[in-house]
Order: structure tokens, then C-alpha cells, then sequence
């Protein structure tokens, strides 16, 4: 039964490119969240996914931008990349309306570098 | 606004007793939760508490008081491997979904 798996591991890009982040979710998982985590900070919500729709946002620009296929899978989309968004990109994965404590799953996270 | 504050980073030798803080001020409240995460790895669920009171598991017990909006984690019989950072997160609404609330993570350094 594979976990949270989550692609690339690790980038490098340039000031003002684009970049895009996958996610597939622990199998039986219908949703789909994503956080920012900054060297030395905690995660901060980005954006969560459902039923191909986004039911949640944090407080992140119109850069960041996310889309949900039909198998459950994610992807995060950054524009006009900052030097700011060099962060660990985590892919959490969960059943929606199951509140249980332990069922929420991270990835291993992608490592994005802005020079 | 949103708040979760713990403190930086802590440390602890072996066989010692630690306990790990965090004050929350959330819109809502719908549980408080625990990870632990070793550096480059994902967070991993270690506890969790949405009645006031202790929850034992193990070497790991977390204890909420919703009215003081505080939470501790109380890790026994330090091990070198529990040095990771610990995160206190909030889940601050009870709809299917809800993204939690994280605060910057207490490192903790176990030393021999």
C-alpha cells in the first residue's frame, strides 16, 4: 500500500520561472492538501483539494495555483517564482470528512530552490 | 488572527524528561495535534487532544486545557533518536477538511 508519494524531490530554478509540484495520495485518499515550509518554520496551509475543486485556501498569492485529476492526484503550480518560495513543498493526503486524528499522511516533500 | 507560538528549540540529555509548550489562539478549535519531524523528513502524527486532559501514549503523553488555549507534550526517557522538531498544529473548524494550523516547531537537541 503506497504512501504519499510526492515528485521531484529536489529543483533548483530561476527567478521569475514556473514550477510545478505532484503529489499522488495514500491509496483510498480523496483529498489532497499542500503546505509551504520555510527552513526553520512550521508548514503553512496553501491550498486543499477535493473532488477536483479547491474547498480551502490559505493566504498565498494568485501564484500558486493547484489542480486535482480524477485518479486524486495533485499538482501545485508557482508563477513568476521569488526568492521567498525556496521552501519544502508538502503534500498532505487525507479521506474527506474523516476527522480521525491519525489518518492525515504527509509526503516526503519537494525541495524547491529559487536562485 | 491566527497564533500558535512555541518555544525555538530546547534541549535534554538521555533518560531526562521534557516538556514541550504551545499557546494557541484560533477562530476555532476542533482538535490539537503533535507531529514529530526529523530534518528532511515529513512530519509523522505523534498525538492528539481535543478534550481537556492527558492523553498517554507510550513515551509520549499531550495534555490540553482548552480554556488557557495550551497544550504540552511530554516526551520521557529522552532517546538521542527524539531529537527532531516538534510541531503543534490546530485544526480550528470542524467541517470535512480543514486544513490545520501550524505553529514554527520546537527543535529539541538530545544530548548523551
Amino acid at each position: 500500500d503506497a504512501g504519499v508519494t510526492q515528485s521531484p524531490t529536489h529543483l533548483i530554478k530561476t527567478r521569475g520561472q514556473q514550477v510545478t509540484l505532484r503529489c499522488s495520495p495514500k491509496s483510498g485518499h480523496d483529498t489532497v492538501s499542500w503546505y509551504q515550509q520555510a527552513l526553520g518554520q512550521g508548514p503553512q496551509f496553501i491550498f486543499q483539494y477535493y473532488e477536483e475543486e479547491e474547498r480551502q485556501r490559505g493566504n498565498f498569492p494568485d501564484r500558486f495555483s493547484g489542480h486535482q485529476f480524477p485518479n486524486y492526484s495533485s499538482e501545485l503550480n508557482v508563477n513568476a517564482l521569488l526568492l521567498g518560495d525556496s521552501a519544502l513543498y508538502l503534500c498532505a493526503s487525507s479521506l474527506w470528512g474523516d476527522s480521525r486524528p491519525n489518518t492525515i499522511y504527509f509526503g516526503e516533500g519537494s525541495w524547491l530552490t529559487v536562485v | 488572527g491566527q497564533n500558535i507560538d512555541q518555544p525555538t528549540e530546547m534541549t535534554a540529555t538521555e533518560g531526562a524528561i521534557v516538556q514541550i509548550n504551545c499557546t494557541y489562539q484560533t477562530s476555532g478549535f476542533n482538535g490539537l495535534f503533535w507531529y514529530q519531524q526529523h530534518a528532511g523528513e515529513a512530519p509523522t502524527f505523534l498525538s492528539y487532544n481535543v478534550l481537556d486532559g492527558l492523553e498517554e501514549k507510550g513515551r509520549f503523553s499531550s495534555f490540553l486545557s482548552r480554556s488557557k488555549g495550551y497544550s504540552y507534550l511530554l516526551l520521557k526517557e529522552l532517546q538521542m533518536k527524539d531529537s527532531a522538531s516538534y510541531l503543534c498544529a490546530v485544526r480550528d473548524d470542524n467541517q470535512a477538511g480543514t486544513a490545520l494550523i501550524f505553529g514554527k516547531g520546537t527543535t529539541l537537541s538530545v544530548s548523551s
